[in-house]
This record gives C-alpha cells, sequence and structure tokens, in this order.
C-alpha cells in the first residue's frame, strides 16, 4: 500500500500565523483528503485535494481559511491561515492507492497555536 | 450526510479477552473501512469491507450492507491492541470517494 510522508509531525505556533503542512505519497494515487481531528474527537474531512485545480471543500471550510494544493499526484499541501487558538489540532492527510481499496494515512501533524 | 454511530463508545479489557465492535450507518455506503489510531496518533487501516467477511490475524470484520452495520472482531486481544478504533464509510461515485468517521471505540487492554 502507498506510504505518506507528512510534515511537520508537529508545531507550536503564534495566533495570526500561518503554517503550511506538505504530504508526500510514494506511489500514485487517485485521491487525496485532508482531515481535521479535534482533540478527544474523531476526524473531519476538511477538503478533497483535486490534481491541477481548486479543492472541494467541504461545509464549514473555506479556501480563504484552508488553502490547499496538489500540483501533481503524489504531493498536497494543507496552508492553515490566520491561525487562532481554535486551531489546535491534528490535521491529517490520506490517499487513496490507485488500484483502489483502503485509505492510508500521513502520520498527522499535531499544531498548537498560542 | 451519512451519520455513523459506534458502540460501546469506551471499552476497558484484560489481555487475552474477546471483544466486538459494532457500526451502524444510517444510510447505503459501498465503501466501509475500519481503521486502528494508536496512542500516538497515527491511523492504521484495518480493513476495507463494504460487504462480507475478512480475516487478519486475530481481528476480522463482517459488513452486513444490506442492514448498514459492520463488526469488528478482536480475539486473544494484547496491550499494543489499545488505541481508539474508527470505521468510516461513504459511497463511491464518479464524482468522489469520501468518508465519514464515526465517533470512535476507545480501547484499553490491561495486564
Amino acid at each position: 500500500s502507498a506510504v505518506i510522508s507528512q510534515k511537520p509531525s508537529r508545531d507550536i505556533c503564534q495566533r495570526g500565523t500561518s503554517l503550511t503542512i506538505q504530504c508526500q505519497v510514494d506511489s500514485q494515487v487517485t485521491m487525496m483528503f485532508w482531515y481535521r481531528q479535534q482533540p478527544g474527537q474523531s476526524l473531519t474531512l476538511i477538503a478533497t485535494a483535486n490534481q491541477g485545480s481548486e479543492a472541494t471543500y467541504e461545509s464549514g471550510f473555506v479556501i480563504d481559511k484552508f488553502p490547499i494544493s496538489r500540483p501533481n499526484l503524489t504531493f498536497s499541501t494543507l496552508t492553515v491561515s490566520n491561525m487562532s487558538p481554535e486551531d489546535s489540532s491534528i490535521y491529517l492527510c490520506s490517499a487513496i492507492p490507485r488500484q483502489g481499496g483502503g485509505y492510508t494515512f500521513g502520520s498527522g501533524t499535531r499544531l498548537t497555536v498560542v | 450526510g451519512i451519520q455513523v454511530e459506534q458502540s460501546p463508545p469506551d471499552l476497558i479489557l484484560q489481555e487475552g479477552a474477546n471483544s466486538t465492535l459494532r457500526c451502524n450507518f444510517s444510510d447505503s455506503v459501498n465503501n466501509l473501512q475500519w481503521f486502528h489510531q494508536n496512542p500516538w496518533g497515527q491511523l492504521i487501516n484495518l480493513f476495507y469491507i463494504p460487504s462480507g467477511t475478512k480475516q487478519n490475524g486475530r481481528l476480522s470484520a463482517t459488513t452486513v450492507a444490506t442492514e448498514r452495520y459492520s463488526l469488528l472482531y478482536i480475539s486473544s486481544s494484547q496491550t499494543t491492541d489499545s488505541g481508539v478504533y474508527f470505521c468510516a464509510g461513504g459511497l463511491i461515485t464518479g464524482g468522489g470517494n469520501k468518508l465519514t468517521f464515526g465517533t470512535g471505540t476507545q480501547l484499553k487492554v490491561e495486564l
């Protein structure tokens, strides 16, 4: 199955700043997604990262706050913009292998905003 | 959208015990997966199981798609099984393939 390298693994950021999270997959995948997991909660889908076009955002998430890029089949970034303490969460990217089947997840980025 | 309910929310087992986790869906799904999130936060895909039964070592899963539920069986539990178990479901269509996650079952296996 595909292996996803996600970085940074954790960061502590000042409010009002932005952080860009990167995910690199070791093989071609069909779809990539970004999830948020707030402390003690389940995963919530932020958006589907579309190759070469604008991401598809879920209700409650907007491009100005969470801009996403996916320049090719194996790489995507998520930026958390103008951060506030409420953005403190784990952010995870995931992907579906080209052959289909189960999602693979990156190891997550644990973000703390102070 | 699809609602996913998991039960029980919390579970404490003695090492060696067996357990069954359940996942109910509000609507039909053709994409159903089980994940284990270890205490360090890493999510591991356990099963891709839109229907039928699969086994992998001490773990097995059964999905009854017509009744919109899935079960995860853990046999002879070990302390390394501790963590959160999530099921997730969705519909694979021409335009998408996204998953909705359940609230999870927090499992602790004690010696």
